[in-house]
């Protein structure tokens, strides 16, 4: 069964210095998005990404916050200067382009401990 | 703001009863409706999406009422594997690719042997 993967599984990281985040969405699926979720908190939304755009995105991806499809196969999300707050789990998931119920599968997660 | 409120729990109970959850939402132009489950320090996983007419999926049901919105998970006959924090989860304005999934906090299920 396809997946989402992602990569690094943890990730430990000083407060200030950047890190990136990658995600391999499922081949055949054309929306790719990432959440976050703070520890003992909810699923945050962060920012949905289309045909090499930004679709939407919610008010915590601020300028702090950017994404990227480098190539084919992945989809990366930068955190720049990061602060301590930042620490979470951070989720990339996909889906396949459709109206109506249209179902979000997610990776792994990456946890971020930013110190 | 689009929210999502559900039970916290913990809901303990013995293996082999019914158990069932609710969650209410607060954005009424919410197109799209999902169940997740969640295990600790795990990613969430698609358990069913809810349509309107309710729907079912093994030892899984699912209720939407529109008017009241209110959103519905039955588990029958529970196994200790059912042992989760179970997410409800709507999905934005336009019901399309584009939106940004909005979770409830979460109801935390412990199926006891």
């Amino acid at each position: 069964e396809p997946e989402v993967t992602q990569t690094p599984s943890h990730q430990v990281t000083q407060m200030g210095q950047e890190v990136i985040l990658r995600c391999v969405p499922i081949s055949n699926h054309l929306y790719f998005y990432w959440y976050r979720q703070i520890l003992g908190q909810k699923v945050e939304f962060l920012v949905s990404f289309y045909n090499n755009e930004i679709s939407e995105k919610s008010e915590i991806f601020d300028d702090q916050f950017s994404v990227e499809r480098p190539d084919g196969s992945n989809f990366t999300l930068k955190i720049r200067s990061t602060k301590l707050e930042d620490s979470a789990m951070y989720f990339c998931a996909s889906s396949v382009l459709g109206q109506g119920a249209v179902e979000q599968y997610f990776g792994p997660g990456t946890r971020l401990t930013v110190t | 703001r689009k929210e999502v409120e559900q039970d916290p729990g913990p809901f303990n109970v013995p293996e082999g009863a019914t158990v069932a959850f609710n969650c209410t939402y607060s954005n009424s132009a919410s197109q799209s409706f999902f169940w997740y489950r969640q295990d600790c320090r795990k990613e969430p996983k698609l358990l069913m999406s809810v349509y309107s007419s309710g729907n079912e999926d093994g030892r899984f049901t699912a209720q939407l009422n529109r008017a009241s919105q209110y959103i519905s998970l039955l588990i029958r006959d529970s196994k200790l594997s059912d042992s989760a924090t179970y997410l409800c989860v709507v999905n934005g304005h336009s019901g399309g690719g584009a939106d940004g999934l909005t979770f409830g906090k979460g109801t935390h299920l412990i199926i006891q042997p």
